[in-house]
């Protein structure tokens, strides 16, 4: 049972560059998440799917796009990566019902130049 | 919708119990308080979760107000390792699904 598995751990970008953070539990959980957390401060949800097929726009949609057309995959993908773009990314699962425990995946440090 | 307050930093010395407060004035009946941490840049590490009763887990202690409007985070003995930014999250019912909304934290320091 490996929770939330994401990749890459660390990529550079450039301006105007598409890439896709990958996002995978094996918890079989309905609910996911992504969230970006920028040097000294929270975090920021961005999107979020409550099922396959589901997805919706968090705090800070703006710039990304999600999919989710398995249980146990929520890719995130960037389009024209942008400088204000640059931070930490965290994808996040539980059992949707409230007082289930949510899982984080150890981030995804990216950096566009 | 229910949001939390917490202060931007506090300290303790080690071995000595620290105590984080909370402020959720508008929690709803069904929403549910979370604690969580993180140490440096890494991946939010769950600690506790409760709904109107006190509740204890080999980590730490939770206590909620009988109003709810407030909790408070016990580490019993805190060591240096504890050192970290806690996040107190009220899971929040909007637009048909629960979302986890992250406010500032509060930064521990834990003294030798």
């Amino acid at each position: 049972n490996a929770g939330v598995t994401q990749t890459p751990k660390f990529r550079i970008l450039k301006i105007g560059q598409s890439m896709t953070l990958q996002c995978t539990q094996d918890m079989n959980h309905n609910y996911m998440y992504w969230y970006r957390q920028d040097p000294g401060m929270g975090l920021k949800l961005i999107y979020y799917s409550v099922g396959a097929g589901i997805t919706d726009k968090g705090e800070v949609p703006n710039g990304y796009n999600v999919s989710r057309s398995t249980t146990e995959d929520f890719p995130l993908r960037l389009e024209l990566a942008a400088p204000s773009q640059t931070s930490v990314y965290f994808c996040a699962s539980s059992y949707g019902g409230n007082g289930n425990t949510i899982y984080f995946g150890e981030g995804s440090w990216l950096t566009v130049v | 919708d229910a949001k939390t307050t917490q202060p931007p930093s506090m300290d303790c010395a080690e071995g000595r119990a620290a105590n984080l407060p909370c402020n959720h004035s508008t929690i709803s009946g069904n929403e549910y308080v979370y604690w969580y941490r993180q140490i440096h840049s890494q991946g939010p590490q769950y600690i506790i979760h409760g709904l109107k009763n006190n509740e204890t887990n080999e980590m730490a202690s939770l206590i909620i107000t009988e109003d709810r409007k407030s909790s408070t985070l016990i580490l019993p003995h805190a060591t240096l390792r504890d050192t970290a930014v806690y996040y107190c999250i009220v899971r929040l019912w909007m637009d048909s699904s629960y979302k986890l909304i992250f406010g500032s934290g509060t930064r521990l320091l834990v003294r030798p």
